[in-house]
C-alpha cells in the first residue's frame, strides 16, 4: 500500500557536519511534500517544503531534494548544531484538502558536541 | 497569534471514563485534524475536517468523535476511554491542505489506566 518511509531510524553526526535524512515514498501522484522536526515533548515543526515539479529547494541551512524517478526525498542540514537535536518526519500529500497525508515514522538525529 | 493551543498537556483517565481534548487555532485556518502518535509509528490521522460544519473520519476514528461548530475550535471526544487509546493526540491546522504545511499543537499525553 501507500506508504512513506525513511531509511535510517536513527542518526548521530558531529557538530559542524553536515547530516543527510532519507525518506522513500510509494505514491508517485503526491504532489507536495514536507518535512517536520519534532523536539523532545513538542508538537512537529514545519522545516521545509517541496512541491512535485521541483527538485530541489534550500531554506536556512536546509536544502530538500526529491528525486521522483525513483521515488526519494532527502534532507540536508548544513554544519549541523545541537540544536537540531530531534525526530525529522517526511511527510507526502496530494493535491486536494481532501487527499489523505501520509507521515513517515521519523529519524531521530543525535549530534554530537 | 498564539496558533495552535492544545489542552490539557497530560492526563490520565481510567477505563471507560470519557473526556474532551481541546484544541483551538487563532489563524483562521480552514483545515484542522487530529492525530495520534504512538511509538514507532508515524502520526496517524483519526478526523479531519475542512471548514466549520464539516468533519470527516480518519485512519483510525475508532472510539473518538468530533465537532466543528467555530472555524477556531475542534475538539476531540473519547468517547469511552480504553488502554488502547494511551497515546500522544495532536491537533493541527492549515489554511488549505496541499498548498501549506500543517501548524500543530504542542500535544496531549493521554494514558489511560
Amino acid at each position: 500500500g501507500e506508504s512513506v518511509g525513511l531509511h535510517l531510524p536513527t542518526l548521530s553526526v558531529q557538530e559542524g557536519d553536515n547530516s543527510i535524512i532519507n525518506c522513500a515514498y510509494s505514491n508517485s501522484a503526491s504532489d507536495y511534500f514536507i518535512w517536520y522536526k519534532q523536539e523532545s515533548g513538542k508538537g512537529p515543526q514545519f522545516i521545509i517544503d517541496i512541491r512535485s515539479n521541483m527538485d530541489k529547494r534550500q531554506g536556512q541551512r536546509v536544502t530538500v531534494l526529491l528525486n521522483k524517478t525513483v521515488k526519494h526525498l532527502s534532507l540536508q542540514i548544513a554544519a549541523t548544531q545541537p540544536g537540531d537535536s530531534a525526530v525529522y518526519f517526511c511527510a507526502e500529500m496530494g493535491k486536494t484538502s481532501y487527499d489523505k497525508v501520509i507521515f513517515g515514522p521519523g529519524t531521530s538525529l543525535s549530534v554530537i558536541p | 497569534n498564539a496558533g495552535v493551543t492544545q489542552t490539557p498537556k497530560f492526563q490520565v483517565l481510567k477505563t471507560g471514563q470519557s473526556m474532551t481534548l481541546q484544541c483551538a487555532q487563532d489563524m483562521n485556518h480552514e483545515y484542522m485534524s487530529w492525530y495520534r502518535q504512538d511509538p514507532g509509528m508515524g502520526l496517524r490521522l483519526i478526523h479531519y475536517s475542512v471548514g466549520a460544519g464539516i468533519t470527516d473520519q480518519g485512519e483510525v476514528p475508532n472510539g473518538y468523535n468530533v465537532s466543528r461548530s467555530t472555524t477556531e475550535d475542534f475538539p476531540l471526544r473519547l468517547l469511552s476511554a480504553a488502554p488502547s487509546q494511551t497515546s500522544v493526540y495532536f491537533c493541527a491546522s492549515t489554511p488549505s491542505q496541499g498548498v501549506y504545511g500543517y501548524t500543530f499543537g504542542s500535544g496531549t499525553r493521554l494514558t489511560v489506566v
